[in-house]
């Protein structure tokens, strides 16, 4: 069984600050990740994706990928209160690599 | 102008009775999924139709039939509806199989 695993939190952090999201996968075989935010209520919308070893920055987020450690992060740089949404890690999984396997999220609240 | 539509929004519906959700997608991509988001929100695919022909088939109970009339519309129907049913069902497109999936504004489902 394939495997996404996040943090469910809450993960509480003040305004302007740095949080630090983090996701971890099983199958080895995984070569797209993605980053997606969900406000309650609302539909999961891509915030992030990324391929390749290392860091990709976009405005204020940065995802992280180590496939050696079979490890995503998604980090947010100052922080605003609308950032306050559950974020889901996406790995693509199975044999094709076209299904996309969720975390089941990590609650964020960033407080004013 | 909206991307990835679904209707209805809303459903309430008793057990014993069928119900279909209907998906329309404007962004021209091949790739269409349904995905169920229980009341943990735990997302998880169910269906993948890449250009109308049926790539992804979770262990999804055969009460479940998807159908693609064509490469923009992915319908879900669902026979004799049991309380567990009960979920916001939502769907996605991509350009391709394991691609950047853009998701629907989900329709909630309530069985009574």
């Amino acid at each position: 069984q394939k495997e996404v695993e996040q943090n469910s939190g809450p993960l509480s952090v003040p305004e302007g600050a740095i949080a630090s999201l983090n996701c971890t996968y099983s199958d080895r075989g995984s070569q797209s990740f993605f980053w997606y935010r969900q406000y309650s209520g609302k539909s999961p919308e891509l915030i992030m994706f990324i391929y390749s070893n290392g860091d990709k920055e976009d405005g204020r987020f940065t995802a992280q990928l180590n496939k050696a450690s079979q490890y995503v992060s998604l980090l947010i740089r100052d922080s605003q209160p609308s950032d306050s949404a559950t974020y889901l890690c996406a790995v693509t999984s199975g044999g094709s690599n076209y299904k996309l396997t969720f975390g089941k999220g990590t609650l964020l609240t960033v407080n004013p | 102008d909206t991307a990835v539509s679904q209707t209805p929004k809303y459903l309430v519906t008793q057990m014993g009775n069928d119900k279909s959700i209907k998906c329309e997608q404007n962004l021209g991509h091949d790739t269409m999924y349904w995905y169920k988001q229980d009341s943990k929100k735990f997302l998880k695919i169910m269906f993948s139709y890449n250009n109308k022909e049926l790539i992804i088939n979770e262990t999804v109970p055969n009460r479940f039939s998807p159908k693609s009339p064509d490469k923009a519309h992915l319908n879900l129907h669902i026979n004799s509806l049991e309380l567990g049913d009960s979920a916001v069902y939502f769907c996605a497109s991509s350009q391709s199989a394991g691609g950047r999936e853009f998701f629907g504004p989900g329709t909630r489902l309530t069985v009574l």
